[in-house]
């Protein structure tokens, strides 16, 4: 089965850019969806596909791809972003996996 | 209003069997596969598998296969995760989430089901 890679913290200081990464093989075959999740809630879909956003997402989050990475950024980072941020994708055998998840903190 | 609403919290003894809930609204439910998902305390989300309520066609993760059951009554806009005797490595909050096979995402997530296990 695949894996997907995650730095397990990053850190953006109130207003800056930041980059949440995430690598694997199956990300040459299959785009990443990313999923935001805060403490005690559930997990909330923010980017899906080539880089789209469900209603409701804030256009500062967006995502990319290149090779075996597919990145989150998000442009202007807000104190309501502090959060886990799990990125998955479906791999060659047919199963979804997700990353082990990036905890970001906005300073 | 798509939703998905989960069953209420459990507490169980090891050994003990266990049926957890997951019903759709607002969607044709049929029409949408629902995966389970989980997460030990705190860890990470795991996939666990996925069925498709319209014919019941069901998929594990190797991490679970053996493990869990999954199932749907349609009739009732309902999906299923199941134990048969239930571990306290089971103990862990456990989401369904729509699935959306034009991109192999989750757009729509319940809540979540915290299950204890503890004697």
């Amino acid at each position: 089965s695949s894996e997907l890679t995650q730095d397990p913290a990053v850190s953006v200081a109130l207003g800056q850019t930041v980059r949440i990464t995430c690598q694997g093989d199956s990300l040459r075959s299959y785009y990443a969806s990313w999923y935001q999740q805060k403490p005690g809630q559930a997990p909330v879909l923010v980017i899906y596909g080539k880089n789209n956003r469900p209603s409701g997402i804030p256009d500062r989050f967006s995502g990319s791809s290149s090779g075996n990475t597919a990145s989150l950024t998000i442009t202007g980072a807000q104190a309501e972003d502090e959060a886990d941020y799990y990125c998955n994708s479906r791999d060659s055998s047919g199963n979804q996996v997700f990353g082990g998840g990036t905890k970001l903190t906005v300073l | 209003e798509v939703q998905l609403v989960q069953s209420g919290a459990e507490v169980k003894k090891p050994g003990e069997s266990l049926k957890i809930s997951c019903k759709g609204s607002g969607y044709s439910f049929t029409s949408y596969w629902i995966g389970w998902v989980r997460q030990m305390p705190g860890k990470g989300l795991e996939w666990m598998g996925i069925i498709y309520p319209g014919d019941s066609d069901t998929r594990y993760s190797p991490s679970f296969q053996g493990q869990v059951t999954i199932s749907a009554d349609k009739s009732i806009s309902t999906a299923y995760l199941q134990w048969s005797s239930l571990k306290a490595s089971d103990t862990a909050m456990y989401y369904c989430a729509r699935y959306q096979t034009s991109g192999y995402y989750m757009d729509v997530w319940g809540k979540g089901t915290t299950v204890t296990v503890s004697s």
